[in-house]
C-alpha cells in the first residue's frame, strides 16, 4: 500500500524557468494539500484541491503558481518563471475525506533554483 | 488567526534522558493540534495529534503530549530519548470545522549524544 508519492525528489531550475511538481496521493484518497517549506522554517500551506477543483488556494502567491488536481493521474504544482526565493522543499499530504485530520505527507520535492 | 510557537530552536539531550519540547499555540476556539517529527531529507510523520477529550494523548514511538488549554499548550514528552529520535519536531494547530489547512511552527531540532 504504497504511501504519497513525490515526484521529482530533487528539482534544479535555472531562473525563468518552469517547474511541476507531481503528487500521488495515497489509494483511496481524493483529498490533496500542497506545503511548501522554506529554509529554517515550518510549512506553510499553499492550497488544499480535490479532484477536479480548488477548494482553498489561500496560501499560494498571486502570480505564476498553479495547481490542478485532475479526475485521472497525479496532483500537479506548476510554478512559472522561476526565481531564487522558490528555492525549497515542496509537501503534498493526502487524506481520504474532508475534515479529517490524517494527513499523510510524501517526502516532499527539493526544488533548487539557480 | 491561529498561529503556533515553538521556542526551542535547538535543544540536545542524553540518550536515555527525558525530552520535552514545548508548543505554544494561540487559537480563539478548541483546537487540533498535532505533532509531526521530520528526520533529514524525508517528510513528515504524524507522531500523534489532539482533537478532544482525554487531554493526555499517546503517540507513536513512545512519545505523549498533553494539552493544557489554560496555559494554551501542548508539550511533547519522551521518559526515554533514542538516538534514533534525532529529527526535527513540529507542532501543527488546525481549526476546528475545516480541514483545509494546518499552520505550523518552526520547529525544534533534537539532537541526541550517545
Amino acid at each position: 500500500n504504497a504511501g504519497v508519492m513525490q515526484n521529482p525528489r530533487h528539482l534544479v531550475r535555472r531562473r525563468g524557468q518552469e517547474a511541476r511538481l507531481r503528487c500521488s496521493p495515497m489509494k483511496g484518497h481524493s483529498h490533496v494539500y500542497w506545503y511548501r517549506q522554506l529554509p529554517e522554517e515550518g510549512l506553510k500551506f499553499m492550497v488544499y484541491l480535490q479532484k477536479e477543483n480548488i477548494i482553498d488556494e489561500s496560501g499560494m502567491p498571486k502570480e505564476r503558481f498553479s495547481a490542478e488536481f485532475p479526475k485521472e493521474g497525479p496532483s500537479i504544482l506548476r510554478i512559472q518563471q522561476v526565481v531564487r526565493g522558490d528555492s525549497a522543499a515542496y509537501f503534498c499530504a493526502s487524506s481520504p475525506r474532508h475534515e479529517d485530520y490524517g494527513y499523510t505527507f510524501g517526502s516532499g520535492t527539493r526544488l533548487t533554483v539557480v | 488567526a491561529q498561529s503556533v510557537t515553538q521556542p526551542d530552536i535547538h535543544i540536545t539531550v542524553s540518550e536515555g534522558a527525558s525530552l520535552e519540547l514545548r508548543c505554544n499555540y494561540s487559537y480563539g476556539a478548541t483546537p487540533y493540534l498535532f505533532w509531526y517529527v521530520q528526520s533529514p531529507g524525508q517528510g513528515l510523520q504524524l507522531l500523534l495529534k489532539y482533537f478532544s477529550g482525554d487531554t493526555l494523548v499517546q503517540g507513536i514511538k513512545g512519545f505523549e503530549a498533553e494539552f493544557k488549554r489554560s496555559q494554551s499548550s501542548f508539550n511533547l514528552r519522551k521518559p526515554s530519548v533514542h538516538w534514533s529520535d534525532a529529527a526535527e519536531y513540529f507542532c501543527a494547530v488546525g481549526a476546528a470545522g475545516t480541514a483545509s489547512k494546518l499552520t505550523f511552527g518552526t520547529g525544534t531540532r533534537l539532537q541526541v549524544t550517545l
